[in-house]
This record gives C-alpha cells, structure tokens and sequence, in this order.
C-alpha cells in the first residue's frame, strides 16, 4: 500500500526558532498533500492544502505566514513554523493521495513541543 | 452543528462481540466516506473507504453507507483486545475539494478480554 514517510517523529524547540517538518511519498507521486494538526484528545484539524507547484490553500483561522507550506516537486512537502510558541505544540500530521480516486494515507505524524 | 458527528462513546464491548460505531454528515453533497483507527499517540491508519450506498465488508469490518439519512457506520465483528483505539470517521465533500477531509471528534472503543 502507499506509503507516507514523516519526519522527523518528535522535535522540542525553544520559543522563537523555527522548525521544519518534511513529508515524503515513498512510493507514489502526490499532486496534493494535506497538513492537518491534532491537539489531544481532539480530532484532526485540516491547515492546509498543498498542491505541487503552486501556491498552498490555508483553512481559516490558520497564519500562512507563520505556517509556510511548500511543494516543490511531486514526492515532498515541507511545512515549516516560524518562530513557534507554546501554543503551537501539537502532533502535526501529513497526508497524500495518488490520483483523484485514492484514499488519503498518512503520515506518522510529528510531535512538536516547544518550550 | 458539526459538519461530521461520532456516537461519543466510549464504548466497550467483550472480545468476540460485535463492535458498532455510527457516524452522521450534515453535508448532503459529500461524496466519500473513510474509517480511520487511531492509536494513541500515532498517526490515523485507514481501515475503509465507502462511496456507494450499502454494505461494504472487508474481513472483521463492514462499512455501511445511507446517503439519504447521511449517515456511515463500521461494525467491527469479532472484537480483539488489539482493535482498542480511536475511530474516526471522516468525509470527503468531493469536487474541487476531493481529498480535503473533514473528521469527527472520533469514538473510543475499548474491547476488553
């Protein structure tokens, strides 16, 4: 089955750095990922779309510019939060489909803590 | 209202039962429905899909789908102590917007031995 790679798993930061979160399909070609967060015990929330080449789709509510979304060829998506608070820690999820008619798989999802 | 709602659970049922979980949609237009197990503090992991109405079996599980009353369900058939976890249901508006995925808050289903 189609794989989604996360990485990295887990990341602490202090208050104001920058982290950056990669999402990979390993053995298929993603026009479009999808970056969601989780906060515990709460469901999936829906960030952003982003398509290959062109600019991301941010839900409301969400910064794009503290949440940069890029994706730059057909197997990678990076997301990257800037200048990250306490409040952003949350367990950052990608996910990827194939062609129009695939289901959507995820990644492993990356925990990130900052203090 | 929410957009997809979850029976709230949790709900617990003995090994070898039968597990039910229900899932209704307020957007008639909706094209695609996913089950989804979440264990704690991983990533979901997709159990089915369903777009036609009816009954939808692969192995232990079973998708039910009633566009006309939007509502979606998984029954789990022989419970194991390993199907413990968090079920999402989610739903895909389809159209321009196919992929873009909405979840609800999700059932806790613990099947104990």
């Amino acid at each position: 089955g189609a794989v989604v790679s996360q990485h990295p798993s887990w990341v602490i930061c202090k208050s104001g750095t920058s982290v950056k979160i990669e999402c990979r399909s390993l053995d298929f070609q993603a026009t479009t990922m999808f970056w969601y967060r989780q906060f515990p015990k709460q469901s999936l929330m829906l960030m952003a779309t982003s398509n290959e080449g062109s600019k991301a789709t941010y839900e409301q509510g969400v910064e794009k510019d503290k949440f940069l979304i890029n994706h730059a060829s057909l197997t990678l998506s990076t997301l990257t939060v800037t200048s990250a608070h306490p409040e952003d820690s949350s367990f950052y999820i990608c996910s990827a489909r194939g062609d129009a008619n695939s289901p959507l798989h995820f990644g492993n999802g990356t925990r990130l803590t900052v203090t | 209202q929410k957009e997809v709602e979850q029976n709230s659970g949790p709900l617990s049922v003995p090994e070898g039962a039968i597990a039910s979980l229900n899932c209704t949609y307020s957007d008639r237009g909706s094209q695609s429905f996913f089950w989804y197990r979440q264990y704690s503090g991983k990533s979901p992991e997709l159990i089915m899909f369903i777009y036609s109405n009816g009954d939808k079996e692969d192995g232990r599980f079973t998708a039910q789908l009633n566009k006309a009353s939007q509502y979606v369900s998984l029954l789990i058939r022989d419970s194991q102590p390993s199907d413990s976890a968090t079920y999402l249901c989610a739903v895909n508006a389809g159209g321009t917007s196919y992929g873009k995925l909405t979840f609800g808050q999700g059932t806790i289903l613990t099947v104990h031995p």
